[in-house]
């Protein structure tokens, strides 16, 4: 969606960190999300984050939140060819409401 | 544990034509939604339910109709099909503070 922005593209070394960003506008918007698309597949939720948060961490997976800039990322450790795939982005004003997501951004692990 | 079931997988159809896409949930939740996945766009909502009952629009409804039957089912309609509405179509659904869950999707290309 319009209100929500990523980069279209990311190509990481196998073993490598990725680092995904994503911008958003709407201030209101108190939840954060980044779910991941594998080919054919539908989305599976990877992490949230309340606006309330500067970072969140599970296992390979760090978000960090800077609300005053708007701007949220993703951070994958020790990048594996597993992790190839479309991640969004999407935001909400309250965690069981409508979603507006980015556009996704395509990650492609190289050997 | 199905989560969130959408049938069909794949469909084709031709212009002019209609047909009911059809999801349900065993999770008891009560909101439910219709997306949208065009490629560089991310996900777009069509229409949503947040409880049994009642249902809204959201950002691109035009062409389409749904219906809540229960709590575990809500259906998306294209009365007649056009070549513009050819995507995936995801549906999602979560409980009160929840995120969503969705499903795997519906591949629906219009000739």
């Amino acid at each position: 969606g319009e209100d929500v922005e990523q980069s279209l593209f990311l190509s990481v070394r196998e073993g490598d960190s990725s680092v995904i960003n994503c911008t958003y506008t709407d201030s209101s918007s108190t939840y954060l999300y980044w779910y991941k698309q594998e080919p054919g597949a539908g989305l599976q939720l990877l992490t949230y984050i309340f606006s309330n948060m500067d970072m969140k961490q599970d296992q390979r997976l760090t978000v960090l939140l800077n609300k005053k800039d708007k701007h949220l990322s993703l951070r994958i450790a020790d990048t594996q060819t597993g992790d190839s795939a479309i991640y969004f982005c999407a935001e909400s004003i309250r965690n069981d409401y409508k979603l507006s997501f980015g556009a996704g951004t395509t990650v492609t692990v190289r050997a | 544990n199905a989560g969130v079931t959408q049938t069909p997988k794949f469909q084709v159809l031709k212009t002019g034509q209609s047909m009911t896409l059809q999801c349900a949930q065993d999770m008891n939740h009560n909101s439910m939604y219709w997306y949208r996945q065009d490629p560089g766009m991310g996900l777009r909502l069509i229409y949503y339910s947040a409880s049994e009952g009642t249902t809204d629009k959201g950002e691109v409804p035009n062409g389409y109709n749904v219906s809540r039957l229960n709590k575990r089912e809500f259906s998306l309609r294209l009365e007649s099909a056009a070549p513009s509405q050819t995507s995936v179509y995801f549906c999602a659904s979560n409980g009160s503070n929840q995120p969503q869950h969705f499903g795997d999707g519906t591949r629906l290309s219009i000739l």
